[in-house]
């Protein structure tokens, strides 16, 4: 068990609000990142963090935003959510030495009505 | 054409059969190689890293051809409880710019 945990689990919302996701991890690690999963593609990295306050975008990160103010926190905020965003969304941390091996947490499901 | 391709499946194979999923990707300057399980629902768990020598872990067996781009695992054996789909993966860069690619993987159901 890597200690990562997410918060909500599941999240029905409405087109047009603000939604934060939040990932909390008890390693230390200082890689973090936010990927989306959907049906017919594989996992999808959103944005990706490698320390505090230091962030930076992946392959799909038009309509997210991100934070790290704390080693063990990762918020993915959806500042106006659409009904494309409905997804399975997993934080992930890297392995201390090998960062291309990753630990994903349970994952959130999303659904924007 | 996607990065990383995988048959979807499903495999259906019967308790004891040896099963094996290929996988092909298109970046020549990917580093490193992995499969990662998937159970219904869960998320996503590292299997096994796979290197160009070939690696066993069990019953389960991963081999790497650089040459032709392809991975492949090797299930003996197979159990009930080996019903999953499996992730073919592959990374790309380095240090803080590291990148995991993932295929759509394969679903496999394992019948008693």
């Amino acid at each position: 068990d890597a200690g990562i945990t997410q918060s909500p689990r599941h999240k029905v919302t409405e087109t047009g609000t603000p939604v934060t996701l939040r990932c909390h991890q008890t390693e230390n690690h200082r890689y973090m990142y936010w990927y989306r999963q959907d049906p017919g593609h594989g996992l999808r990295l959103i944005h990706y963090s490698y320390g505090v306050k230091d962030t930076d975008k992946g392959e799909v990160s038009d309509g997210y935003s991100v934070s790290r103010s704390k080693t063990e926190d990762f918020l993915l905020t959806l500042e106006s959510a659409t009904s494309s965003q409905t997804s399975v969304y997993f934080c992930a941390i890297s392995h201390p030495t090998r960062k291309e091996t990753q630990y994903f947490g349970p994952g959130t499901r999303l659904l924007v009505l | 054409r996607k990065e990383v391709e995988q048959d979807p499946g499903p495999f259906n194979v019967p308790e004891g059969a040896t099963v094996a999923f290929n996988c092909t990707y298109s970046n020549s300057a990917s580093q490193s190689f992995f499969w990662y399980r998937q159970d219904c629902r869960k998320e996503p768990k590292l299997l096994m890293s796979v290197y160009s020598s070939g690696n066993e872990d069990g019953r389960f067996t991963a081999q790497l051809n650089r040459a032709s781009q392809y991975i492949s695992l090797l299930i003996r054996d197979s159990k009930l409880s080996d019903s999953a789909t499996y992730l073919c993966v592959v990374s790309q860069g380095g240090g803080a710019t590291n990148k995991l690619i993932f295929g759509t993987g394969t679903l496999l159901a394992v019948q008693p």
